[in-house]
């Protein structure tokens, strides 16, 4: 099956601690990208990558840090300079000269303890 | 600039009656127009798209008209559905700019269609 994995579905942060949300796709796809959701707000692109070893900051990279050494993967990690982290965050990806039409996985919701 | 405005909030319809859902944006240089579905805890799932070259499209039971003067798309689900209940997104992007790639979206409408 073709598809867009992230993992866990669920992550708890101490305060103070860094965490990583995993994402990998198997589509073949070159760029991928992360989003942040909160109610009410839609959602906010975090970082996205349209080839391996380079990605560009979105409209909310502070707090947030991501690497994209091979193709099928783009984790984030949430840093505890992010002093709002609890949300659901969601990984896309979409194929070059196609990047308008963007696949999303299952999403991780993360929490504060 | 690059915001995308969505109405309404929250919209309740009967079983077989007609969704509209309303999004504005400013960003004229916007020249793709994406519309996603998304069911509570999951990702959203792309329903269908227009360019600006054409005033309507439609898949099935789903119509996004588009008026280019006035800077607004909508979404028309006709025969809503129990199952159509969801949150709707509208986004946007400009597909041949530098920023390529960075959609930018509606804040959403949670649809419930009543049995």
């Amino acid at each position: 099956d073709g598809g867009i994995t992230q993992s866990p579905k669920y992550l708890f942060r101490k305060e103070g601690q860094n965490v990583t949300l995993s994402c990998e796709q198997n589509l073949n796809h070159d760029a991928m990208y992360w989003y942040r959701q909160d109610p009410g707000q839609g959602l906010r692109l975090i970082y996205y990558s349209q080839i391996v070893n380079d990605f560009q900051k979105g409209d909310i990279a502070e707090g947030y840090s991501v690497s994209r050494e091979k193709k099928e993967s783009f984790p984030l990690t949430v840093t505890s300079a992010q002093k709002n982290p609890t949300a659901f965050y969601l990984c896309a990806s979409s194929m070059s000269g196609r990047l308008e039409t963007q696949y999303f996985g299952p999403g991780t919701r993360l929490l504060v303890l | 600039q690059q915001q995308v405005k969505q109405s309404p909030q929250s919209l309740i319809v009967q079983k077989g009656g007609i969704s509209i859902i309303n999004c504005a944006y400013e960003n004229t240089a916007f020249d793709y127009f994406p519309w996603y579905q998304q069911f509570p805890g999951k990702g959203p799932a792309l329903l269908i798209a227009i360019r600006p070259d054409v005033s309507e499209k439609k898949e099935g039971r789903f119509t996004i008209s588009f008026n280019k003067s006035a800077k607004q798309f909508s979404l028309h689900i006709m025969d809503s559905q129990p199952g159509d209940s969801a949150t709707y997104f509208c986004a946007a992007i400009n597909a041949g700019g530098t920023s390529y790639g960075k959609l930018t979206f509606g804040q959403g409408t949670i649809l419930t269609v009543h049995p």
